[in-house]
């Protein structure tokens, strides 16, 4: 079984300031770990996804996350807040290895105040 | 350039009047999906196909069914909508081999009156 954690359901950071959205994962696997962001009326985009590669990865719009096995996390960070970063983020994990089901965590909305 | 396409985006219902939710790909992928989501809540998966292969989540209610004819296309048919049923429905796709990602669709919202 797996499931991701969103701590904080709604954000706000100002123009400029540096975004932390955070995601804990439960695995009882190796997982694959994935953030989408999804604008209003809009599907979700895939912003980064964690493949057992790098800890560290770089995904679209400056984001990234970093993956951290001893404390089950995979926060979400961009250095700056652009008024275009305002959405909704989506944290998901599924068991690496084939074919699995995905499964999203609850969301984290994220304002950004000019 | 669109790779999901969901039609309609705005679709209105009356309670108890069928609807047909439609999806069309155009990444040859193997696996489908259909989710609702509710506002503010996170996507909640219905069904998906597996090339033909259909897999019901258990907890989906029987209202609720699909049609894949071909591999380019998917319908979520809602036999007898509820005030419940209104939320966007969202498609996606996946690869096979890897971990490869979910293409989402627009979405379809979907309002009863």
């Amino acid at each position: 079984a797996q499931s991701v954690t969103q701590l904080g359901s709604h954000v706000s950071v100002s123009e400029g300031a540096l975004v932390l959205l955070r995601c804990n994962y439960s695995s009882s696997v190796p997982p694959y770990l994935f953030w989408y962001v999804q604008y209003p009326n809009q599907g979700l985009q895939l912003l980064l996804k964690y493949t057992s590669a790098a800890t560290l990865v770089k995904g679209i719009n400056g984001f990234e996350a970093e993956f951290k096995k001893s404390e089950t996390s995979f926060h979400l960070t961009k250095p700056s807040a652009h008024m275009s970063d305002a959405a909704e983020y989506f944290c998901a994990v599924s068991p690496s290895g084939g074919y699995q089901k995905v499964t999203f965590g609850i969301g984290t909305k994220l304002q950004v105040i000019p | 350039d669109a790779m999901v396409i969901q039609n309609p985006r705005y679709q209105v219902t009356q309670f108890g009047k069928p609807v047909t939710l439609s999806c069309s790909q155009t990444l040859n992928h193997n696996v489908m999906y259909w989710y609702q989501q509710k506002s503010s809540q996170a996507p909640k998966l219905l069904f998906h196909y597996y090339d033909k292969d259909f897999n019901n989540e258990a907890d989906t209610p029987d209202n609720f069914q699909s049609r894949r004819p071909n591999t380019s296309f998917c319908f979520l048919d809602i036999r007898s909508p509820g005030l419940g049923d209104a939320a966007m429905y969202l498609c996606a796709t996946r690869g096979t081999g890897g971990p490869d990602t979910q293409y989402f669709g627009p979405g379809t919202r979907l309002t009863v009156l």
